[in-house]
């Protein structure tokens, strides 16, 4: 199965943009690219997804590398309530057409006030 | 509204004992997952299921057990197989190209 790559922490200021990279340099043709984010001791929260272009959504944008073997989730502006571990997740059909999710170890955001 | 219930919120297991933690959906979504969650970790896929009576292992089925004989529900057996079962464990549902719904979560915790 294709895995992806996050830094294990990233830190910033608060009404400051964030980029969170992704690797994903075994990802397959029909691989779809979602982003989760997770508060301690809750399940996680779907944030974003796309498969080639670009998306926009009211908590994000996801910015998707030509070759698709890197992804971007860009807060626009952090809050402090955006703290979280945010996970990086390919999403297979299989060929039986079963969907099954590859979760990557996710980055921890702190953001700072 | 409709969502994913988990239940119970915190489980505690004797040595040597099953226990099952509940999982039901209201989504009407097809497929349902379990998750496994250690501190500081990520979600590692336990048992999936795509329709009702059929079910795929994940990348740790090992002394797991899971039934679907419902679409709403997937109710996930810890067995006395399963050697280190403390963790969090999470379970999931979705519709056809739709992002996974997530429960609250089970905190197992082994007495």
């Amino acid at each position: 199965d294709a895995k992806t790559t996050q830094p294990n922490s990233m830190e910033s200021n608060e009404e400051e943009p964030v980029h969170l990279p992704c690797n994903h340099s075994t990802i397959s043709g029909t691989d779809y690219i979602h982003w989760y984010r997770q508060l301690p001791s809750q399940g996680p929260e779907y944030v974003i997804h796309g498969l080639t272009s670009n998306v926009n959504n009211r908590m994000a944008s996801l910015a998707i590398a030509e070759d698709r073997k890197s992804s971007t989730l860009i807060l626009h502006r952090a809050t402090l309530r955006d703290a979280a571990v945010y996970y990086c997740i390919l999403l297979m059909i299989t060929t039986s057409g079963t969907y099954k999710y590859i979760f990557g170890t996710g980055t921890r955001l702190k953001v700072l006030a | 509204d409709g969502g994913i219930t988990q239940s119970p919120k915190y489980l505690f297991r004797k040595e040597g004992q099953n226990v099952t933690l509940s999982c039901e959906q209201n989504l009407n979504h097809d497929a349902m997952y379990w998750y496994r969650q250690d501190p500081g970790q990520g979600l590692r896929l336990i048992y999936y299921s795509q329709i009702v009576n059929d079910f795929q292992k994940g990348d740790i089925a090992e002394g797991y057990s899971v039934s679907r004989e419902k679409k709403e529900s997937f109710p996930l057996t810890v067995t006395s197989a399963q050697k280190n079962p403390t963790a969090f464990y999470l379970c999931a549902s979705t519709g056809r190209l739709q992002p996974q719904h997530f429960g609250d979560g089970t905190r197992l915790s082994i007495l």
